[in-house]
């Protein structure tokens, strides 16, 4: 079954520490995204890639890094300089961008020790 | 900018209830509308989408109809069950560039006690 596959399901992170999170889809989609959802809050968005090796900031992007090397795989990188980590993240894709569908992984709830 | 506003949760019915749950967006031209669900600890998926105005989307009972004299897209289902228990995002895509992103409201919660 095609679909999006996020690892890990939870993730703890100590100060001053980066980690990634991974994101891969085999939907054969060229668009993909992060979001990031606080509690009672809707979605906000990362990065965005519409195509592989290419990648765009979002609305809430200081503190997080991207790569998209593969067309299959998106991960996120938190750094140390994102003060407030904890949160749920959620990868998408879609098609393209101009295809309104957005199909969502199952999310990877990370929280600091 | 553009923008969605959802009515404030959480929302609790008793089975079998009627579902309302409001939407109104602000949008320059012809956005698409989205309702999404998102079931506990999982992402999100798209309930039903409607791409011009007094287009109706429906699944699974829910439906929702594209207002554009009221710039709404509110969500109704006539009987809700306990599994219907989620977060219910109303959404808009702009369409009008590749650079344009989907936009989401603040999210429903909604309980369905039995």
């Amino acid at each position: 079954d095609g679909g999006i596959t996020q690892s890990p399901k939870y993730l703890f992170r100590k100060e001053g520490q980066n980690v990634t999170l991974s994101c891969e889809q085999n939907l054969n989609h060229d668009a993909m995204y992060w979001y990031r959802q606080d509690p009672g809050q809707g979605l906000r968005l990362i990065y965005y890639s519409q195509i592989v090796n290419d990648f765009q900031k979002g609305d809430i992007a200081e503190g997080y890094s991207v790569s998209r090397e593969k067309k299959e795989s998106f991960p996120l990188t938190v750094t140390s300089a994102q003060k407030n980590p904890t949160a749920f993240y959620l990868c998408a894709s879609s098609l393209g961008m101009l295809n309104e569908k957005l199909f969502f992984g199952s999310g990877t709830q990370l929280s600091v020790l | 900018g553009d923008s969605v506003t959802q009515m404030e949760g959480p929302v609790t019915l008793s089975e079998e209830a009627f579902l309302t749950i409001n939407c109104t967006y602000t949008a320059t031209g012809y956005p698409s509308l989205f309702w999404y669900v998102q079931y506990p600890g999982e992402g999100l998926q798209l309930l039903l989408k409607a791409t011009k105005a007094d287009d109706k989307g429906s699944n699974k009972g829910f439906e929702a109809t594209y207002r554009k004299e009221t710039t709404s897209f509110h969500l109704e289902k006539g009987s809700v069950q306990v599994s219907d228990s989620a977060v219910y995002f109303c959404a808009l895509s702009p369409m009008k560039t590749s650079y344009d992103k989907v936009i989401f409201g603040p999210g429903t919660s909604l309980s369905v006690i039995p």
